[in-house]
């Protein structure tokens, strides 16, 4: 079984709807990540969470909530959806010192 | 703020070829830089990590150069496969609190048999 998981993996919403994307990770990991990717584009961070009651913001945080449930489930939501949020989104974890991070397979989001 | 640079953009070579993928950043105070290679519907996997204080990691075919000073990295392939065929990303971390990533566009390679 995969380390990192995202669920769902594809998801077409129209725009204005709620959305959560999901990650859960058996890594034992304290540091849990959100990054967005667009087509051409490299990851940009979304948020970031170092335990369940440390929730920090990235460099493209407006539109976007999360929410670190347990030290290994952390989600994302959009309130309302809108079309330029269509990209590839990834989870990652780390853990303590260390600069490793380990990422879910990714959750297509298409937003009409 | 921190830009990362990857060049080409793409690359085509026949296997069996050696290549060089280039990565540039803009800011030199990095923790360290990463090489990561994405592979459709599976994530990124990790490839190399060089601190800030090494000049060179290798693993395999794979050879990664860090010359801090002057912002620049190269992932050298030695003898492609097709199974190489991926997009490599680079990324650099800034800020040793957050530990976040900085990437780069990536090199989408493509390895012909």
């Amino acid at each position: 079984d995969a380390d990192v998981t995202q669920t769902p993996r594809n998801r077409i919403t129209k725009t204005g709807k709620r959305i959560m994307l999901e990650c859960s990770q058996t890594k034992g990991h304290d540091r849990m990540y959100w990054y967005r990717q667009d087509p051409g584009l490299g990851l940009r961070l979304i948020y970031y969470s170092f335990d369940v009651k440390d929730i920090n913001k990235g460099e493209i945080s407006d539109g976007y909530s999360v929410s670190r449930q347990a030290q290994a489930k952390f989600s994302l939501s959009l309130e309302s959806a809108i079309p330029n949020q269509t990209a590839l989104y990834f989870c990652a974890t780390g853990q303590g010192n260390g600069y490793e991070q380990y990422f879910g397979p990714g959750t297509r989001l298409t937003v009409t | 703020k921190q830009e990362v640079t990857q060049i080409p953009a793409a690359l085509s070579v026949p296997e069996g070829e050696n290549l060089v993928l280039n990565c540039s950043f803009t800011d030199s105070a990095i923790y360290n830089l990463q090489w990561f290679r994405q592979d459709p519907g599976k994530g990124l996997t990790s490839l190399l990590l060089i601190q800030s204080s090494q000049r060179e990691q290798t693993s395999g075919r794979l050879n990664a150069s860090l010359d801090k000073s002057s912002g620049r990295s190269t992932l050298y392939i030695a003898a492609s496969q097709p199974g190489d065929s991926a997009t490599y990303l680079c990324a650099v971390v800034m800020d040793m609190g957050r530990r976040a990533l900085t990437f780069g566009s990536g090199t989408r390679l493509q390895v012909q048999p």
